[in-house]
């Protein structure tokens, strides 16, 4: 059973289109999160969410919007993409922040090209 | 601010031999999890090892131990009988709380396993 998964793997799509990425974990966590890996590799973290609250928003454009229909939801939309938004995003979880003696699990990870 | 520093963009080994990968972080939280995460070219993020800050013994994992120097603010992998299966990109991060709920990842090292 995958843990964190993510849909599509893969995502190629046009400038201006509006798109949208899913992420379902059956672990029973209370925390959601998405990062964006650029070409360097770098991970970077775009929101957080805890019991389908929002905790952070870390400066993202308003175009992309997380929705968290419930604790093992958190899908991300994106709206008027745009060829910079050409990344890897991960979906991971984690249980509750308090309880820090907690890794965080990934998903597969969505590449996601504009063209 | 808190960050993590990886200096070592790239590094390889010849199979069987033992390397170590540097880490540094910066935080002024007191209580707080560091973490190894590998990255294969699947693009999958493996845990690999993680840290307690108030445990000042270091963690072991199979092959895989951590050198923690807390007052330095140093956290360094140490691969020992490397194989050609460790060939991937390595990230040091931490996880803090404080209100907001993240993992902090540095730039990774991609390390290569010569035969």
């Amino acid at each position: 059973d995958t843990a964190v998964s993510q849909t599509p793997k893969y995502l190629v799509t046009q400038m201006g289109n509006d798109k949208s990425i899913k992420c379902e974990q059956n672990l029973g966590h209370d925390t959601m999160y998405w990062y964006k890996q650029d070409s360097k590799k770098f991970l970077k973290i775009m929101f957080s969410y805890n019991n389908k609250e929002l905790i952070i928003n870390e400066t993202v454009p308003n175009r992309f919007s997380p929705k968290s229909p419930d604790k093992a939801h958190l899908n991300l939309h994106i709206n008027s993409l745009e060829l910079g938004d050409s990344a890897v995003y991960f979906c991971a979880s984690s249980q509750v922040p308090q309880h820090l003696n907690t890794e965080a699990f990934f998903g597969q990870g969505t590449r996601l090209t504009v063209v | 601010a808190q960050t993590v520093t990886q200096s070592q963009p790239e590094m390889s080994v010849q199979e069987a031999e033992t390397v170590t990968l540097s880490c540094t972080y910066d935080t002024s939280e007191n209580n707080y999890y560091l973490f190894w995460y590998k990255q294969p070219p699947s693009r999958q993020m493996i845990l690999v090892i993680r840290q307690e800050a108030y445990k000042q013994q270091n963690a072991t994992e199979n092959r895989f131990s951590v050198n923690f120097q807390k007052a330095a603010k140093s956290f360094s992998l140490k691969i020992s009988d490397s194989q050609l299966g460790d060939t991937a990109m390595y990230f040091c991060a931490f996880s803090i709380t404080s209100g907001t709920y993240k993992y902090i990842f540095g730039t990774g090292t991609r390390l290569k396993v010569l035969a």
